[in-house]
């Protein structure tokens, strides 16, 4: 299994509120993702890194900013939480050929923003 | 813009059965990357197969075989005498295989609930 850890990995937060999510490799990858998983909408790319520092906005990433100050933590805030964003949150990593471009999953941050 | 379609909502079968979950998808990119995903009702992804577009050979693996056709632009997953431990949505993904920064983004279909029943 790759060594891939999200925190927390359920949460429940009040509207406004500030939340952060992190996700936690230990395969020295170099491209990190954050997606969200809701009913009906399979999965869909938020926010993802190709290097330390260096992150773009993927297909949902309004409300959503992150941050990449290591290797092998990426960062995913929720300004001011809505209900919205009550989704499950999937981080992914890859090393790209250097992993043989596979692409694997965390076990997923269940949120409920109320 | 890529797209891939899971037209298969939701499947019922009898253990032992052989089942086939289709995927359909569209990209303007010639080399690209196809996987399969296993979500169990636990609601981890497993990661289950790669395939690159240059790879048309089909794969096996135990009672998992996969189908790569792409004149007709499909990635098909059948699971060979089924059982109650394959009940899980399956996603078949597709993800661009160019340079730089955008590398490696996945784009989802929207996932095939398989009903294994004892």
């Amino acid at each position: 299994d790759a060594g891939i850890t999200q925190s927390p990995r359920h949460k429940v937060t009040e509207t406004g509120t500030p939340v952060t999510l992190r996700c936690h490799q230990t395969e020295n990858h170099r491209y990190m993702y954050w997606y969200r998983q809701d009913p009906g909408h399979g999965l869909r790319l938020i926010h993802y890194s190709y290097g330390v520092k260096d992150t773009d906005k993927g297909e949902v990433s309004d409300g959503y900013s992150v941050s990449r100050s290591k290797t092998e933590d990426f960062l995913l805030t929720l300004e001011s939480a809505t209900s919205s964003q009550t989704s499950v949150y999937f981080c992914a990593i890859t090393g790209g050929i250097a992993s043989g471009n596979t692409i694997y999953f965390g076990e997923g941050s269940w949120l409920t923003v109320v | 813009a890529q797209k891939v379609t899971q037209a298969q909502t939701e499947i019922s079968v009898v253990e032992k059965e052989d089942v086939t979950l289709d995927c359909v998808y569209e990209t303007r990119d010639t080399t690209y990357y196809l996987f399969w995903y296993k979500q169990p009702p636990s609601g981890e992804l497993v990661f289950l197969i790669r395939r690159n577009s240059f790879d048309e050979q089909n794969e096996i693996s135990g009672r998992y075989s996969w189908n790569f056709q792409k004149s007709t632009s499909s990635f098909n997953f059948t699971i060979t005498a089924s059982q109650v431990v394959d009940s899980a949505v399956y996603f078949c993904a597709l993800s661009e295989a160019g340079s730089g920064g955008s590398n490696y983004k996945l784009t989802f279909g929207k996932g095939t609930l398989l009903t294994v029943n004892p």
